[in-house]
Formats: structure tokens, C-alpha cells, sequence
């Protein structure tokens, strides 16, 4: 079966530090997401891409995080100069229709920063 | 944007016994409603959703009703096994819009 694929697993840093995450979504899959999940906690939406651009972002989502879809088949989640409460497990999902349907979730980058 | 309310945020029950966790959402346009189940440390998995062109849905244990008047549905497992231990997470979202929104999660145990 096709799966989302993140790297790295775990990403340690330094706050203020520049942070970027990666993402391979499913090969046939056309919309892509990040959400963020804080220990024990909900999953929360941070934004959507669709045809190379963002299609919606949520409040947390600020001039701090970026995306990107440098080529093909990655999908990138940048963080300018992470602060501490940006501690969190980061999930790339993937779906081939609008809506969320049937959304597939990658495994996570579990980042802490210190 | 998209309000889901999650009940209850932890639910314990034994084997065997069925469980219902609920969900509201507040925004009418939403039509599409899925359930994610998350095991300890690992990716939330789709395991049934639901249109809202349909009140129920079943899979085999899992089950979900949907009530778009009164805007809440609900995850319906029966004879529970341990190996259901998990979170759970509803979610809403509108099919020309992609920001699908998480309810808060509810801690099932199942104790044998």
C-alpha cells in the first residue's frame, strides 16, 4: 500500500534555529497538508497546498512557517526561527480529492526545540 | 473556520461492551466527516467516514451516524477488543475547502 512519507523522524534544535521538514505524498495524490499534534493533544490544521499554491492556512500557520513544493514529489514545511511552544509531532497528510477525504497521514517529524 | 466539539475525552469500557464517542460541528456547509483512530506514538489512520447524503454507515463493528440538523454524529463501536484501545478523532470538513478540522480526541480503553 502507497504511504506518506516523512523525514526525519525526530528533528532536535536550537530556538531561533531554521527548521525544514520533509514530506513525499503519495505519488497520485494532489492536495497536501501539515498539521501539528503537541503531546496529548488534538491534531491541528496548519495549511493546505493545492496546483503549487496554499489553499488554506489556519491561524497558527504565520510568517514564520513556509511551504513548498520544491519538485514533484516533495513536500516541504519550513519554520524561520522556531520558538519553543513550536515543540510538536508534525504530520504531512495527502489526499487525492478536495475535502480532506480520505486523507492519508505520514508517520511524523517529531521536533523539539530547545 | 470549522468548530468540532469531541465527547467524551476519555471512555472506558469492557471487552466486549459497545462504545459511542460524539461530535458537533458548527458550520452547516460542512459535508464530509471522517474518524481517525491513533494508537501510542504512532499516525492517525482513517477508519470510516461518512457524507452527509447519508445517516449511517457500518463496517463491520464500526458504525457512524451522522444528524446534519442537529449537526453532530457519532462513532459507534460494537464488541470492543483491547486492540480498540486508542484515540479517536472525528473531523469536519467542506468538500471545496481544505482546511479538515480535528475534534480534540477521546482516550478509548477497552479492559479485558
Amino acid at each position: 500500500e502507497p504511504e506518506v512519507t516523512q523525514t526525519p523522524s525526530h528533528q532536535v534544535t536550537q530556538m531561533g534555529q531554521e527548521v525544514i521538514l520533509r514530506c513525499v505524498p503519495i505519488s497520485n495524490h494532489l492536495y497536501f497538508y501539515w498539521y501539528r499534534q503537541i503531546l496529548g493533544q488534538k491534531v491541528e490544521f496548519l495549511v493546505s497546498f493545492y496546483n503549487n499554491e496554499i489553499s488554506e492556512k489556519s491561524e497558527i500557520f504565520d510568517d514564520q512557517f513556509s511551504v513548498e513544493r520544491p519538485d514533484g514529489s516533495n513536500f516541504t514545511l519550513k519554520i524561520r526561527s522556531t520558538k519553543l511552544e513550536d515543540s510538536a509531532m508534525y504530520f504531512c497528510a495527502s489526499a487525492r480529492d478536495p475535502g480532506g477525504e480520505k486523507l492519508f497521514f505520514g508517520s511524523g517529524t517529531q521536533l523539539s526545540v530547545l | 473556520g470549522e468548530n468540532v466539539e469531541q465527547h467524551p475525552s476519555t471512555l472506558s469500557v469492557q471487552e466486549g461492551d459497545s462504545a459511542v464517542i460524539k461530535c458537533t460541528y458548527s458550520d452547516s456547509a460542512s459535508n464530509y466527516f471522517p474518524w481517525y483512530k491513533q494508537e501510542l506514538g504512532k499516525r492517525p489512520q482513517l477508519i470510516i467516514d461518512i457524507r452527509s447524503n447519508v445517516g449511517e454507515k457500518k463496517d463491520q463493528r464500526i458504525a457512524v451516524t451522522l444528524n446534519k440538523t442537529a449537526k453532530h454524529f457519532s462513532l459507534h463501536i460494537t464488541e470492543t477488543q483491547p486492540e480498540d484501545s486508542a484515540v479517536y478523532f472525528c473531523a469536519a470538513s467542506k468538500s471545496r475547502d481544505n482546511d479538515m478540522r480535528f475534534g480534540a480526541g477521546t482516550r478509548l480503553t477497552v479492559k479485558p
